[in-house]
């Protein structure tokens, strides 16, 4: 499969807890997004990465909130003290231009 | 940044009749305008973009038209199967060119009828 993988699919964690996701974009993709969907709603922009430099974050993403792209391939999105508010699903797309193509996400749910 | 409105937020239409999503935006600049597919539980897939330079795009029995100076844009899918039941988003460029992501709007759950 040569599309946008993450893992896990599914996270279970106590309020309190420290959760890590990653994300492997297509390989020939430079640009990376993190985003998040809570149910309803559509995918909200997080953070993205040209290559292994984080370009921007948007003030949705606290500061318990951290993303990295070491050598410009996979990146993780770390959620540090979680909290029942986080319960979403986090989605990671990459991209060479505009288009932009998604991973299966992660489900948080916290407890 | 760039604002997304999409309507209906809900949408049933018998099988076989047509089915017209609208979004409208905000940013001017804005020149790249794709609609995503998202069914229950899986991840949202682009089925048909249009950029601002054309008016209209056809692929099979979806079609994206523009109108910039209304600053709108809309999703039309003919001869609807029960196939198509799913989420919508439209989105634009969050900072004009498109290199840095797409706003999304919130979407409309397409339901059809047998």
């Amino acid at each position: 499969d040569t599309g946008v993988s993450q893992d896990p699919r599914h996270k279970i964690t106590k309020r309190g807890q420290n959760v890590t996701f990653r994300c492997d974009p297509i390989s020939e993709h430079n640009r990376l997004y993190w985003y998040r969907q809570t149910l309803g709603q559509g995918p909200e922009f997080l953070t993205y990465f040209q290559n292994e430099a984080q370009l921007e974050k948007s003030r949705l993403l606290s500061d318990r909130f951290s993303a990295e792209r070491p050598k410009g391939s996979f990146s993780t999105l770390e959620i540090q003290r979680t909290e029942q508010g986080d319960s979403a699903m986090y989605l990671c797309a990459s991209s060479s231009r505009e288009k932009l193509f998604f991973g299966s996400g992660t489900q948080l749910s916290v407890l | 940044g760039e604002n997304v409105e999409q309507h209906p937020s809900t949408l049933s239409v018998q099988e076989g009749d047509s089915a017209v999503i609208k979004c409208t935006y905000s940013d001017s600049a804005s020149n790249y305008f794709p609609w995503y597919k998202q069914e229950l539980g899986k991840r949202p897939q682009l089925i048909i973009d249009i950029r601002s330079n054309v008016g209209e795009k056809k692929d099979q029995r979806i079609a994206v038209t523009l109108n910039k100076t209304a600053k709108h844009f809309s999703l039309h899918i003919t001869e609807t199967q029960p196939e198509d039941s799913a989420v919508y988003f439209c989105a634009a460029p969050r900072l004009g060119g498109g290199a840095d992501g797409l706003t999304f709007g919130k979407g409309t759950h397409l339901i059809i009828q047998p």
